[in-house]
């Protein structure tokens, strides 16, 4: 099974700063990851896959990047509907289909 | 437009049954791995089980192999998950997903509103 591992576990940012999220897997998963954003109460939502391809209707402002085992999702100009949960999760080597266990994005 | 809408959640004591549906449209249902994935409360998220596009394929997280079974009715847009032995553990709110055609494609890019499952005594 491939371990997804993501880090900070919270991170706190400022409105209008960027925010850098980090995602590792336990052997390489060449570009087979995607992202989710989650709001309280909500289902998640897909934001990036293929490692940096966007969904359809995610702004620009969110970005993906990294291949392997070392990922990083990019928020700039954080806006006030951002602030949320973030997940990866890997595709190359399933079952299982593996998540991250998130990071939380808090207002500063 | 694509939805996804779960049922069949609900309280229910440890070691008993229950089906969830999960009620797709607005795409070739047919041509998509479905899926569905779990969340405790206040905790991350965890797949549980995927079906190919014909319902031939199936695949289970280790923990409820023998105890899921995921089917699908292609003539009727929706994707099944049968849940037996229920154990608390088993507790969370269960999400229907949308991947793509092919494994490779195992994204998700359409989530249902989930359906909250409460295995208690």
């Amino acid at each position: 099974e491939i371990v997804m591992t993501q880090s900070p576990a919270t991170l706190s940012v400022s409105p209008g700063e960027r925010a850098t999220l980090s995602c590792r897997a336990s052997q390489s998963v060449a570009d087979h990851l995607a992202w989710y954003q989650q709001k309280p109460g909500q289902a998640p939502r897909l934001l990036i896959y293929a490692a940096s391809t966007r969904a359809t209707g995610i702004p620009a402002r969110f970005s993906g990047s990294g291949s392997g085992t070392e990922f990083t999702l990019s928020i700039s100009s954080l806006q006030s509907e951002d602030f949320a949960l973030y997940y990866c999760q890997q595709y190359y080597n399933w079952p299982p289909l593996t998540f991250g266990g998130g990071t939380k994005v808090e207002i500063k | 437009e694509v939805q996804l809408m779960e049922s069949g959640g609900k309280l229910i004591q440890p070691g008993g049954s229950l089906r969830l549906s999960c009620a797709a449209s607005g795409f070739t249902f047919s041509n998509y791995i479905m899926t569905w994935v779990r969340q405790a409360p206040g905790k991350g998220l965890e797949w549980v089980s995927s079906i190919s596009g014909t319902g031939i394929s199936t695949y289970y997280i280790d923990s409820v192999k023998g105890r899921f079974t995921v089917t699908r009715d292609n003539s009727r847009n929706t994707v099944y998950l049968q849940m037996n032995t229920l154990r608390a553990e088993d507790t969370a709110l269960y999400y229907c997903a949308k991947l793509g055609r092919r494994p490779t494609e195992g994204w998700m890019d359409m989530w249902g509103q989930g359906t909250l499952v409460t295995v208690s005594s």
